[in-house]
């Protein structure tokens, strides 16, 4: 079974603190992991991704990830928080399921609001 | 410029009255989606298409139909559409063959569809 679970539905952030949206996930394979964030009215663009390389994956607009296997998660960070990160961001589990083709689960989504 | 596109981006339609949402990629993306955003819910897969003729359901394929004639379009069917159906329709697609799971998507800008 896949799941992904997003740990806040709402973070809220000063201007020029650090961001941290949590994910915990689980599945039956080796996993691929990924963020995305959606602007309003917009799609939703890939941040970054994990594919079994390096466990610290860097991304776009200074987000970046750690894979942690043992605690199941793969947490999203950024040092310093931006008027332009507040948007909503999905945590995406995908692993090639029972029947080798392509199964992908959505987290529930964050929220994050940056206060000037 | 790379990019999926769904038309419409807003329908207000009745219960009953079928309705087709198209979507495009101008990528040769092999892999081809249908999602539903809802809130609190993320986003839920509807149908999936590997490649051309190739369709299969995804987490909530009841009350929709899809086909794949050729590789670029993907368009999403509801025959009888019905107020449960009112949601925000994303499209997406990546590249295909080998390991999917490992793939980013690529997603059009969304189609609000409201069933009254």
């Amino acid at each position: 079974a896949q799941s992904v679970t997003q740990l806040d539905s709402h973070v809220s952030v000063s201007e020029g603190t650090p961001v941290l949206l949590r994910c915990n996930y689980s599945s039956s394979y080796s996993p691929s992991l990924f963020w995305y964030v959606q602007h309003p009215n917009k799609g939703l663009q890939l941040l970054l991704k994990y594919t079994s390389a390096a466990t610290l994956v860097k991304g776009i607009n200074g987000f970046e990830a750690e894979f942690k296997k043992s605690e199941t998660s793969f947490h999203l960070t950024k040092p310093s928080a931006h008027m332009s990160d507040a948007a909503e961001y999905f945590c995406v589990v995908s692993d090639p399921g029972l029947g080798g083709y392509q199964k992908v689960t959505f987290g529930t989504g964050t929220k994050l609001q940056v206060i000037p | 410029e790379a990019q999926v596109t769904q038309n419409p981006r807003y329908l207000i339609t009745v219960t009953g009255k079928k309705l087709t949402v198209t979507c495009s990629q101008n990528m040769n993306h092999e892999y081809m989606s249908w999602y539903r955003q809802d809130p609190g819910l993320g986003l839920r897969q509807i149908y999936y298409s590997m490649n051309v003729e190739v369709t299969d359901k995804g987490d909530v394929p009841e009350g929709y139909k899809v086909s794949r004639k050729e590789k670029r379009n993907f368009p999403l069917i509801l025959e009888s559409p019905s107020p449960n159906q009112t949601s925000l329709y994303f499209c997406a697609s990546s590249l295909g063959g080998g390991r999917v799971e490992d793939q980013p998507q690529h997603f059009g800008d969304g189609t609000r569809l409201s069933i009254l």
